[in-house]
């Protein structure tokens, strides 16, 4: 079935500078990759997703990079700070299923 | 737009007992999917509902069984809980329909349900 890596689990930065989290994916047959940030005792929440058919996407701050051939997407913040500190999950959909396979997740620390 | 809500909140069981978890999807979403949420194990999926019919199934032992109602509103049970049971559990809407339609995709999650079992 699925599996979803993600590294690294645990990031520490300095505000402002930036941050990447890179997850592996299994399934060639995955098409849809969306990010999800935890804040401690809240729910997750999207904060980026990208379809198989692009290469890049960015909003703001943030940014998600796919390459399919190698099966590794990656979530890129800039310019970090403070309220980015949290949990971010990478997560894999297969074509035609509307089932999430996570990776285990990236506790995220923005020093100030 | 209300959100998508999740009732209980919290709840304390006892091994062997058995628990029903509710999920009220955001209107108009038809899709509705359940995942337990561990510090061992991260987030995994139990199951997905759409038009109140399971359409795919994580891998959880047959004590964990869900259905969805005309309203599209769904239920999570837990039979004969175990320790390894205590967990957050969440639940998501999405619309689904016309699944290649941007946003279709996209799961919003309720706050949770937390199970502890003694």
């Amino acid at each position: 079935g699925e599996n979803v890596e993600q590294h690294p689990s645990t990031l520490s930065v300095q505000e402002g500078d930036s941050a990447v989290i890179k997850c592996t994916y299994s399934d060639s047959a995955s098409n849809y990759f969306p990010w999800y940030k935890q804040e401690l005792g809240k729910r997750p929440q999207l904060i980026i997703d990208i379809r198989s058919n692009v290469g890049e996407k960015k909003d703001q701050r943030i940014a998600v990079t796919l390459n399919k051939t190698a099966k590794h997407f990656s979530l890129h913040i800039t310019e970090t700070q403070p309220e980015d500190s949290a949990v971010y999950f990478c997560a894999a959909r297969i074509q035609g299923a509307q089932k999430l396979v996570f990776g285990q997740g990236t506790r995220l620390t923005i020093n100030p | 737009k209300a959100g998508v809500t999740q009732t209980p909140r919290y709840l304390i069981k006892t091994r062997g007992q058995q628990v029903t978890l509710s999920c009220s999807p955001i209107s108009g979403h038809r899709s509705v999917s359940w995942y337990q949420q561990t510090p061992g194990q991260g987030l995994q999926f139990l199951f997905e509902y759409f038009s109140e019919t399971q359409r795919n199934k994580g891998n959880f032992p047959g004590r964990f069984s869900g259905r969805q109602f005309s309203n599209s509103r769904s239920e999570m049970n837990v039979s004969t809980l175990e320790l390894g049971d205590s967990a957050l559990y969440l639940c998501a809407s999405s619309p689904w329909e016309g699944q290649y339609l941007a946003g279709a995709n996209v799961l919003t999650f309720g706050a949770g349900s937390r199970l502890t079992v003694l």
